[in-house]
């Protein structure tokens, strides 16, 4: 069964630090998807990234970045010189593509992220 | 603008009243999905549509019904909503289903009380 562990609940950092957030991932499906979504204090769920299992080329977006990692089933998302408006909660999703009667993103738990002035 | 739109965005109820969320996206996306979203859960899946008439049961579809008789509407509803559905829901839709890959667009939410 597919499952996405985000590990850290919560983290803090100060204005312009860097900050990696965590995501591992569980599947069977040798292809699949990963994905990033960002869900700031007025609470809609926005897309940022999505990844297929056959490109494990990391991913940079201005101060955004993404470390796929198939060997140690991990996506994780790093924002580097952090802004208040980084604060939000970022959730990892992952979707199989054989992945029997499921139709759906298997979302992690969620990791919170504030930054502080 | 492409968008999916839910509403309400905000409800209290109360145990038992029958209500419906309304979802509608504009961008002729064949697949929908609702999610609810509840601290230290995450979100989870409550039903999908492959497309109009076709709707099947998600993670937790139990106290919910949906409907997808047009392809840019699907509604949730709640029968007889108890304490235990107070959470905030998510509509999202995608041209095809998330098994290729199909980035999910969300709405914007709607926080339900369930007194």
């Amino acid at each position: 069964a597919q499952k996405v562990t985000q590990a850290q609940t919560e983290i803090s950092v100060v204005e312009k630090e860097d900050v990696t957030l965590d995501c591992v991932y569980e599947t069977r499906d040798t292809t699949y998807y990963l994905f990033w979504y960002k869900q700031p204090p007025s609470g809609e769920l926005v897309f940022l990234i999505r990844r297929n299992s056959f490109d494990e080329q990391n991913e940079i977006s201005g101060r955004y970045s993404w470390n796929f990692q198939k060997s140690t089933s991990s996506f994780n998302f790093t924002i580097t010189a952090s802004q208040v408006v980084d604060s939000a909660v970022y959730f990892c999703a992952l979707s199989e593509v054989s992945g029997g009667s499921n139709y759906k993103l298997t979302f992690g738990k969620g990791t919170l992220l504030t930054v502080n002035p | 603008e492409a968008q999916v739109t839910q509403n309400p965005r905000y409800l209290i109820t109360v145990t038992g009243k029958k209500l419906t969320v309304t979802c509608s996206q504009n961008m002729n996306h064949e697949y929908m999905s609702w999610y609810r979203q509840d601290p230290g859960l995450g979100l989870r899946q409550i039903y999908y549509s492959m497309n109009v008439e076709v709707t099947d049961k998600g993670d937790v579809p139990e106290g919910y019904k949906v409907s997808r008789k047009e392809k840019r509407n699907f509604p949730l509803i709640l029968e007889s909503p108890s304490p235990n559905q107070t959470s905030l829901y998510f509509c999202a839709s995608s041209p095809i289903s998330p098994r290729r890959g199909s980035i999910q667009y969300f709405g914007a939410g709607t926080r339900l009380s369930v007194l």
